[in-house]
This record gives structure tokens, sequence and C-alpha cells, in this order.
């Protein structure tokens, strides 16, 4: 069985710059999750859907960072306009249900902003 | 705001010993992770404790969760060298919501 998808693994872009993250989950998984990994920290969520629904998005950064969910498989993560402090790892994560029984995660992408 | 600290935050072993992490929390929660973390590499899902006095174990490591306490800790038999990574702990606060600690940076040393 296929595990969370992510690419890019590596992105490194200019300050002011937009920049995308993808992410497949697990087949059948509903819930998918975005988590930022700063460098030397614990992952922090930034925005949890069910199926299509973005159901917890308070710590999202909604003046720069956008996401979504279309047909509640596949999403896409968008920071426009990148800024020095965005740089972490972002990481996606799927589980079957919002219980967060069984939590998988992503290999995550490496964002660095110069 | 659920609060989760670890310690220590860094730890060298030395082979052959064993070595305890502890993970505190500052709400209420019946469910808590623990994950680790080789370097450039996602987290692998090591233990899931559910519910007061939960116990796992999988070879060298032993998880428990003392709910009441609000405290779990990560038990490590006669550390071996593949034991180096990052071990994180993560609480959900019951509103499907992973918080996680800062992360303790293993080190094991012949």
């Amino acid at each position: 069985e296929a595990g969370v998808v992510q690419s890019p693994r590596y992105k490194i872009i200019e300050k002011k710059q937009p920049v995308a993250f993808w992410c497949n989950p697990i087949s059948g998984h509903n819930t998918l999750y975005w988590y930022r990994q700063n460098l030397g920290q614990g992952p922090e969520l930034l925005i949890r859907y069910e199926n299509e629904e973005a159901v917890d998005d308070s710590q999202l950064p909604k003046d720069r960072f956008s996401a979504e969910r279309l047909k509640g498989v596949d999403s896409t993560l968008k920071i426009q306009p990148a800024e020095l402090g965005d740089s972490a790892v972002y990481l996606c994560a799927s589980s079957l249900d919002s219980m967060g029984y069984g939590y998988t995660f992503g290999s995550g992408t490496r964002l660095t902003v110069v | 705001e659920l609060k989760v600290e670890q310690n220590p935050l860094f730890l060298s072993m030395q082979e052959g010993k064993n070595y305890t992490i502890y993970c505190n929390y500052s709400t209420t929660s019946d469910r808590l992770y623990w994950y680790r973390q080789d370097p450039g590499k996602s987290l692998e899902s090591l233990f899931v404790l559910l519910s007061n006095g939960a116990v796992k174990q999988e070879g060298r490591l032993m998880a428990s969760l003392d709910t009441k306490a609000r405290l779990s800790t990560l038990h490590i038999t006669a550390a071996v060298h593949d034991l180096s990574a990052t071990y994180f702990c993560a609480v959900d606060s019951n509103d499907y919501k992973l918080s996680f600690g800062a992360g303790t940076t293993v080190t094991v040393r012949a």
C-alpha cells in the first residue's frame, strides 16, 4: 500500500515568490492534515480537512496561505507571497477518520526561502 | 491551549544502558502518540496510547500513559546505535488536533 505521497521533496525560492505543495493521501483516508515543522521543533497543525471540507483552519495564516482539497482526495497548499520565515518542512498526514487513529505522515516538502 | 513538554531535549545514551524520556501535557486527553523521526525523514509512528494505564512495548521501547498525572514515558532498554533519532510525543486535544512536544534528540554512543 502506498503511503502519503508529497511533492516536491525540496523547494528553494526567493522571497515574495509563490510556491505550492501537493499531497496525495492514503486511499480511503477521509481526513487530511497539513503541518509545518520548523527546524528543531515539533510539527504544528495548519489545516485539517474532512473529505473536501476544511474543518479546522484556525492556525493557517490566511493572508498568504491557502489550501484546497478538491474531490476530497489530493490536496494543495499554497503560499503567496513567501517570506523568509516560511522556511520549514511542510508535512501532510492522513487518517481513516477524524478520531486520528492511524495517522500516517508523508515525507514532507522542505522549503527554503532566500 | 494544550501544551506538551518533553524532557530531556537532548539525550546522549551509552550502549547497553537504560533511559527514559518524559512527556507532560497541560490538559485532559486520552490519546497520546509517540513518533520517531530520522534526519531528513518523516514521522514514523511508534505507539498509540488510548487510555489511562496503557502500556505498549516494541523491541527495546516501552511507552506508558498516566492520564491523571498527564504524563507519558518512553523507556529505552539496553540502548543500541539504531535507536539514534528524534522522538516526539503528541497529544490529541480532543478536537482532532495533534499537539507535539519539541522532541528529544537521542544519540547512542558505544
